[in-house]
């Protein structure tokens, strides 16, 4: 089945530094992927998405990649603040079928003052 | 934009009773609502997807039994865990899918979650 999994499970960075947080899945079969910031406590907050027909998407202060040959996804966010710090996911999801997302395991994101 | 939201935010029951945890949909109405599962510092584990008017489909290992969803009205999901056992402590998330347009997905939008503490 399909399954999206992180590499880190904690990453620490300096206030103002750029973060990037990377995610592997194993399976091409979905359609898009989300971006997801979960602070203690609280529901699952979008970021970003891309689909898979895309490379490259950006927003303010974050940019998401796909590297569909290697099956890898990446958020990379910039000037990173304090109010950065939270756990992040990656989801895949399906425009038919099941229709849920696939949450992988989460990276811890922490900056430093 | 979309809100989800979620009563209560916190419970805590003695074993063996039963629990409801509401979800709401406040400014649309929601195609599908998904019920989701989250331990301590562990990702989101989908328990269930609810379309309004039919019943839950469950995931493997969830007993669908002892998690009874009823999906009454495109703005409203219940799901109640019933007979709880400490085990059953845990963060519990609904979302609630909007039918996107031509060329989109069915966007999901998250409530704030319920902590369930079961003594």
């Amino acid at each position: 089945g399909e399954s999206v999994g992180l590499h880190l499970p904690t990453l620490s960075v300096q206030e103002g530094d750029n973060s990037i947080i990377n995610c592997a899945y194993s399976n091409s079969a979905s359609d898009y992927f989300i971006w997801y910031k979960q602070e203690s406590g609280k529901g699952p907050q979008f970021i970003i998405d891309i689909r898979s027909n895309m490379d490259k998407r950006q927003g303010q202060r974050v940019t998401v990649l796909l590297n569909k040959t290697v099956k890898h996804l990446s958020l990379q966010i910039a000037a990173t603040q304090p109010g950065d710090s939270a756990v992040y996911f990656c989801a895949g999801g399906m425009d038919t079928g099941r229709r849920a997302l696939t949450f992988g395991s989460g990276t811890r994101l922490q900056v430093q003052p | 934009g979309a809100v989800v939201s979620q009563h209560p935010s916190r419970v805590i029951c003695k074993s063996g009773t039963s629990v409801k945890i509401e979800c709401r949909s406040l400014d649309f109405q929601a195609t599908t609502m998904f019920w989701y599962r989250q331990f301590p510092k562990k990702s989101l584990m989908l328990m269930a997807t609810s379309n309004e008017g039919s019943k839950a489909t469950y995931e493997q290992g969830v007993e669908k039994d002892k998690f009874l969803i009823n999906h009454a009205s495109l703005t409203l999901s219940t799901l109640t865990v019933t007979s709880a056992h400490p085990e059953d402590s845990s963060f519990y998330i609904c979302s609630a899918s909007l039918l996107g347009l031509a060329g989109s997905y069915n966007e999901q939008f998250f409530g704030p979650g319920t902590r369930l503490t079961v003594l």
